[in-house]
């Protein structure tokens, strides 16, 4: 059964850069059916997409986010990561990774979540 | 913001039916994309209820229905239960391959 868990520090510094891993277990990251995703959500608030990868490395990033996003790919680890730089209290959110099924484009598996507090 | 807008809360009784709505446009919903709802419950990650407008994962009751239509969508929900509590979400993406969430909508069972 397949698995995700997101991983990284808790707590970010406001300009500095927020850097989570989900490990995908249980299958794997390279199949030609899926692509892997972020969505963040701030506490109380709606879910927000961050951006999405293929295996080949191929990324689609939210327009809103798209110049402090870097989202990439590790197959042999199978794993994917998250960097989001220059943070500030409103990057405070739970972010989860999820799995993102082509072509139909939607979350079909979702990891439990981490929250990252950004704060001096 | 959303692109995708939902009713914030809606209620219901027990064993009633209930509806939520998804408004788009002509560049995501309207535009021949697919709908997609999770449901949220308290303290969880979201999990997939229906997709592609209007299929439902295994394991997932017949109580959950959707439909779309122009450039909006609906989940209802019937024969309403307690543990239906949850907030629930849309989504669907535009031509750019954005994926985008409703704002989400608060379903209270009264």
């Amino acid at each position: 059964q397949l698995q995700l868990q997101e991983s990284g520090p808790g707590l970010v510094k406001p300009s500095e850069t927020l850097s989570l891993t989900c490990t995908v277990s249980g299958g794997s990251i390279s199949s030609s059916s899926y692509y892997w995703g972020w969505i963040r959500q701030p506490p109380g608030k709606g879910l927000e997409w961050i951006g999405s990868i293929y295996y080949s490395g191929s990324t689609y990033y939210n327009p809103s986010l798209k110049s402090r996003v870097t989202i990439s790919v590790d197959t042999s680890k199978n794993q994917f990561s998250l960097k989001l730089s220059s943070v500030t209290a409103a990057d405070t959110a739970v972010y989860y990774c999820a799995r993102l099924g082509v072509p139909r484009r939607y979350f079909d598996l979702w990891g439990r979540g981490t929250l990252v507090t950004v704060s001096s | 913001q959303s692109v995708l807008t939902q009713p914030p809360s809606v209620s219901g009784a027990p064993g009633q039916r209930v509806t939520i709505s998804c408004t788009g446009s002509s560049s995501n919903i309207g535009a021949g994309y697919d709908v997609h709802w999770y449901q949220q419950l308290p303290g969880t990650a979201p999990k997939l209820l229906i997709y592609g407008n209007s299929n439902r994962p295994s394991g997932v009751p017949d109580r959950f229905s959707g439909s779309k239509s122009g450039t909006s969508a609906s989940l209802a929900i019937t024969g309403l239960q307690a543990e239906d509590e949850a907030d629930y979400y849309c989504q669907s993406y535009d031509s750019s391959l954005s994926a985008m969430f409703g704002g989400g909508t608060k379903l209270t069972v009264l």
